[in-house]
Order: C-alpha cells, then sequence, then structure tokens
C-alpha cells in the first residue's frame, strides 16, 4: 500500500524551530520529487514546497511566505522526507502534509494524513 | 506567482443537483490544473488532472473542462458523499498555488 505518514508536530515558541518527518513507503521513492502542503485552521491549502529527486540534484523550490526559514531535505536510504522550520511564526501554525507529485505530472496523487504544528506563547 | 481564485467560495445544494465551481488564473496556465476534494479532518483527494482527466477511481459524476484562464469542476448529480470542500491548484509555473476554496454544503 502506498502511504505517507507525517510525524514530528507539536507545540513550539515563536522564533523556535521545529523538524516534520513524513515516512514513505509502497513505493520507488527516489524516483519522486516530494511536497509539502500546509492548512492553516479554517483557512484553504498553501503549498510550501518542493525537493526533486537525485537525478535532479535535489533542487528545492518554496513558497514566498517560508523563503529563507524552511528548508526540505530527503534521505532515499530511509525513504524519507523533511521539512526544517526555523524562525517560526505564530502564522505558520497548521497541519502539515507531505504529499507525493506523480512522476510524469507532477500532480499530486498521494498524501499523508498531516502533522499539527502550533505556534504559540 | 499565479492566482487562482474560485467561485462561489460557499454553495448550498441539494441530493441530485447539478453543481458547477469555477477556477480563474490571473494568466494562462494551459492545461495545468487539478481539482482536489477535502473532507473535514482529511488529506485531500486528487479528483482531477490536467484540466478534465478523471483520476482513477473517482466517479463519473465528476468532470472538468477548461483551459487557459478559465476551468469549471461539474458534478453531474450531487451525492451526499460529494459533500466537502474543493480546490483547483496549477502546476505551470512555481509556486504552485491553491485557489481558495469551495465549500459545497447539503441545502
Amino acid at each position: 500500500e502506498v502511504q505517507l505518514v507525517e510525524s514530528g508536530g507539536g507545540l513550539v515558541q515563536p522564533g523556535g524551530s521545529l523538524r516534520l518527518s513524513c515516512a514513505a513507503s509502497g513505493f520507488t521513492f527516489s524516483d519522486h520529487y516530494m511536497d509539502w502542503v500546509r492548512q492553516a485552521p479554517g483557512k484553504g491549502l498553501e503549498w510550501v514546497g518542493r525537493i526533486r529527486n537525485k537525478a535532479n540534484s535535489y533542487t528545492t523550490e518554496f513558497a514566498a511566505s517560508v523563503k529563507g526559514r524552511f528548508t526540505i531535505s530527503r534521505d532515499d536510504s530511509k525513504n524519507s522526507l523533511y521539512l526544517q522550520m526555523n524562525s517560526l511564526k505564530t502564522e505558520d501554525s497548521a497541519v502539515y502534509y507531505c504529499a507525493r507529485p506523480r512522476s510524469y505530472d507532477y500532480y499530486m496523487d498521494v498524501w499523508g494524513k498531516g502533522t499539527t504544528v502550533t505556534v504559540s506563547s | 506567482d499565479i492566482q487562482l481564485t474560485q467561485s462561489p467560495s460557499f454553495l448550498s445544494a441539494s441530493v441530485g443537483d447539478r453543481v458547477t465551481i469555477t477556477c480563474r488564473a490571473s494568466q494562462g496556465i494551459s492545461s495545468y490544473l487539478a481539482w482536489y476534494q477535502q473532507k473535514p479532518g482529511k488529506a485531500p483527494k486528487l479528483l482531477i488532472y490536467a484540466a478534465s482527466t478523471l483520476q482513477s477511481g473517482v466517479p463519473s459524476r465528476f468532470s472538468g473542462s477548461g483551459s487557459g484562464t478559465e476551468f469549471t469542476l461539474t458534478i453531474s448529480r450531487l451525492q451526499p458523499e460529494d459533500f466537502a470542500t474543493y480546490y483547483c491548484q496549477q502546476r505551470n509555473s512555481y509556486p504552485v498555488t491553491f485557489g481558495g476554496g469551495t465549500k459545497v454544503e447539503i441545502k
């Protein structure tokens, strides 16, 4: 079964850091780009960023709202994706989903259940 | 950045109704558009990609059309399980963006 499972969410103070993880199974993780998407309470979906595969040098793209504060990395040997979040703001509070863009057209066809990040003092 | 504007943001409909949701892009995105369905407390689900292609396993009452800057999602006969929020998403250029969502509720 194709599956993505996020972990690492929690309560953090403004200005703090947090690292989210996403464990992938059931597909060849190393072949795929991977995304992070978030959803603030009661709000819509916001794409956070993407990491490409090894063939594309693991390069990344980010939304302007997180650029310079968030980094995305991956460990293909562990089938794992990471989101390092620094200088967190209250507006970063959200459910964070990892999602798999399909390898041939990049539409996100597999999603995890999400992990909740709350930034509050 | 490409802005996606969905309308309406909320609609109330009855089982069996035909429902149409519109997504307008701030610039042309060819057919690089997807539609997702999200139910409360759940992850989004891919319904339609490339503007009009039904994702495997999605009922045929869902259809998509459009290209360039105007797109529509149609549900031909609304079923109880279709009450949810729907989002469009473009992958024409970075950053990837989503529309604001359309919540479909039971009348």
